[in-house]
């Protein structure tokens, strides 16, 4: 069966460190992978997305990145920690194929940025 | 982008009641799932249901594609479903979600 990690599980970083989270999943081939925030408990924002190694697609002008250096890892970072930048960072995966079908969701880190 | 409404926003429940969640979208999607999110911040994926009728145990969801919105019935409500049920919506040709602002249930016993 396939399983999402994520980690850490909780951050507490000071404004302007530089911060990596990583997501990898096991179990299956070629996913589609995705990063969103969530903030205050509620709505989730679609941070990234990528089809393959190295394709990563930004839905949000912001202060973060992302990279996909191997198939099953999804890597968030940022060179910079701003304030705003606290929040709930959930990784997700999709099954590649023609067109969307389920997605499943890492347990997340909670990031918060003092 | 496709837009999309949840209601209620809160809801509260006695412990075995039913309750009914909407989900309006302003769109023709050709994906379309319900998730909950327990108080730990988990997301469970609970139906993909682009059209058409879905049961598993105490939740069925209904998805009228031609209306454009979706029900997930939660039937003998216990206080384990507490938390905050999302609903996400993607396009033709899309591989991304656009979610709800959720609507958050709290089942006291």
């Amino acid at each position: 069966s396939q399983t999402i990690h994520q980690w850490p599980a909780t951050l507490v970083q000071p404004v302007g460190s530089p911060l990596s989270l990583e997501c990898t999943v096991e179990g299956t081939s070629n996913p589609n992978l995705y990063w969103y925030r969530q903030a205050a408990g509620r709505g989730l924002q679609l941070l990234f997305y990528s089809v393959g190694i190295g394709q990563i697609s930004s839905e949000v002008p912001q202060n973060l990145s992302a990279s996909r250096p191997q198939d099953r890892q999804f890597i968030l970072s940022s060179k910079k920690l701003l304030l705003s930048d606290s929040g709930f960072y959930l990784c997700a995966w999709g099954p590649r194929a023609s067109v969307m079908v389920k997605q499943y969701f890492g347990p997340g880190t909670r990031l918060t940025v003092t | 982008g496709i837009q999309v409404e949840q209601s209620p926003p809160d809801l509260i429940l006695q412990e075995g009641a039913n309750s009914t969640l909407r989900c309006n979208f302003s769109d023709s999607v050709n994906n379309l799932q319900w998730f909950h999110q327990n108080p730990w911040g988990q997301l469970i994926n609970l139906f993909y249901i682009p059209s058409g009728t879905k049961q598993n145990g105490r939740l069925s969801a209904t998805t009228v594609a031609t209306e454009r919105y979706s029900l997930l019935y939660i039937s003998s409500s216990q206080t384990t479903d507490s938390g905050v049920y999302f609903c996400a919506v993607s396009g033709a040709g899309s591989y991304q979600l656009t979610f709800g602002k959720g609507t958050k249930l709290s089942v006291i016993p």
